[in-house]
């Protein structure tokens, strides 16, 4: 079983709302991503970080922020969420010279 | 762009048969390869990995093959079981990185 959670697995919201969604491993990795999963399957890399106070934007443009304030912790922000947010989230996580991810289950949020 | 891509958004296998689901990849320079297996509501799971040394890898149930003349990598499921119902996707990691490309995904589906 991962040691990689996300909070909460799925959330309705309504447009303009700000959202954080919830990412913690429990593994002592230092790198840590976010992947949005469209309909179609596909994984798009969105944010990355490398380590606490470390955080860098991804192959696909987001208008989502992160943060990393603790090794284990690395939440994503919508501060005003719209209907094309509506998707599947997915964090990962892997340790320094481990070339390979832990996924969580995702959270699929809907904004109506 | 560079970028991994599988042959097939979707597969039909009668149960019991083997599975195979194919994957291309356009970066010559990559040096590992992972398949992940992504159940409904969860996220992807490591599957088997190969390096660029190698030309086949053999896992429970499941062969990895690497073919680097025509750059292609193909995922073998034997005797599939209605377990084996998920989303494939293989991915790529280039040297001196460790963010994964994921390519497409393939839907495995099951048949009695």
């Amino acid at each position: 079983e991962a040691d990689i959670y996300q909070t909460p697995r799925y959330l309705v919201i309504g447009t303009g709302k700000k959202i954080t969604l919830e990412c913690s491993q429990t593994m002592g990795h230092d790198k840590m991503y976010w992947y949005q999963q469209d309909p179609g399957m596909e994984l798009h890399l969105i944010h990355y970080s490398y380590g606490v106070n470390s955080t860098e934007k991804g192959d696909l443009s987001s208008e989502s922020t992160v943060s990393r304030i603790r090794t284990e912790h690395f939440p994503l922000t919508l501060e005003s969420a719209r209907p094309s947010h509506t998707s599947q989230y997915l964090c990962a996580s892997s340790e320094s010279g481990v070339r390979g991810y832990t996924f969580g289950s995702g959270t699929r949020l809907t904004v109506v | 762009g560079e970028s991994v891509g599988l042959h097939l958004p979707t597969l039909s296998v009668q149960e019991g048969d083997n599975s195979i689901i194919n994957c291309a990849y356009s970066n010559s320079a990559s040096d590992y390869f992972i398949w992940y297996k992504q159940e409904s509501g969860k996220g992807p799971q490591f599957i088997i990995d190969i390096r660029s040394n190698m030309d086949k890898r053999q896992g429970q149930r499941v062969t990895v093959l690497l073919n680097k003349t025509v750059k292609h990598l193909s995922l073998q499921i034997a005797a599939t079981q209605p377990g084996d119902s998920a989303v494939y996707f293989c991915a790529e990691i280039h040297p001196g990185d460790d963010k994964i490309i994921f390519g497409k995904g393939t839907r495995l589906h099951i048949l009695p």
